[in-house]
């Protein structure tokens, strides 16, 4: 059963901020909240991740709900070069596991 | 620069021939890599957790015998399909879990097989 909930797809104005929703309502004490992306035809690669406060490092930022039953990664100011598709996640963070994707949404940043 | 490389990028090979895909972890030692598959517009599906110096673990409907998985080093694990077929044709990832920092997942580039 997948753990997260988002949007299949969404357009977003190059230079604009990109705000992407993710729910996460069954989500455990110890379940952090990892974002991931895979632009085409490569590997995906690892943008940020938190557990209940707010984080933010150069890429993106991550707002999580005082519930935690949801969060948004927020790309500032979007490129053509952020088109991807972007996974949320929710794991514990414990131990050498691996991390099981859903369907990510599919961002497309338009000139 | 990388953490994960995986060689080679991509293969065209005949149907029923065997294909071995590398997978190296650059920064770290790996003693677990995993292996996933992923086919036009879906998403990785999980298919194998290679163990440095004993057997792979294989997720449910991956056949061990057809995806022969080898992790002989602590930065080396090997996937080869055997005897390849067209529904073989996948985009294969291979990735390593650094158990530091951010206990981050690092991807490699990734391998596109074709079989024809």
């Amino acid at each position: 059963d997948a753990k997260t909930t988002q949007p299949p797809s969404m357009d977003c104005a190059e230079g604009r901020a990109a705000n992407l929703p993710c729910n996460h309502s069954t989500i455990s004490g110890n379940e952090y909240v990892y974002w991931y992306r895979q632009i085409h035809s490569q590997g995906p690669q690892y943008i940020i991740h938190g557990l209940k406060n707010n984080e933010t490092n150069e890429m993106a930022s991550l707002i999580i709900t005082e519930d935690r039953k949801s969060s948004t990664l927020i790309l500032p100011h979007a490129t053509l070069r952020d088109t991807a598709v972007y996974y949320c996640i929710v794991e514990t963070n414990s131990g050498n596991t691996p991390l099981v994707f859903g369907k990510g949404t599919r961002l497309s940043v338009i000139a | 620069g990388a953490v994960v490389s995986q060689h080679p990028s991509r293969v065209i090979c005949k149907s029923g021939t065997s294909v071995k895909i590398e997978c190296r972890s650059l920064d770290f030692q790996a003693t677990t890599m995993f292996w996933y598959r992923q086919f036009p517009k879906k998403s990785l599906m999980l298919m194998a957790t290679s163990n440095e110096g004993s057997k792979a673990t294989y997720e449910q409907g991956v056949e061990k015998d057809k995806f022969l998985i080898n992790h002989a080093s602590l930065t080396l694990s090997t996937l080869t399909v055997t005897s390849a077929h067209p529904e073989d044709s996948s985009f294969y990832i291979c990735s390593v879990r650094r158990l530091a920092g951010h206990n981050e997942q690092f991807f490699g580039p990734g391998t596109r097989l074709t079989v024809l």
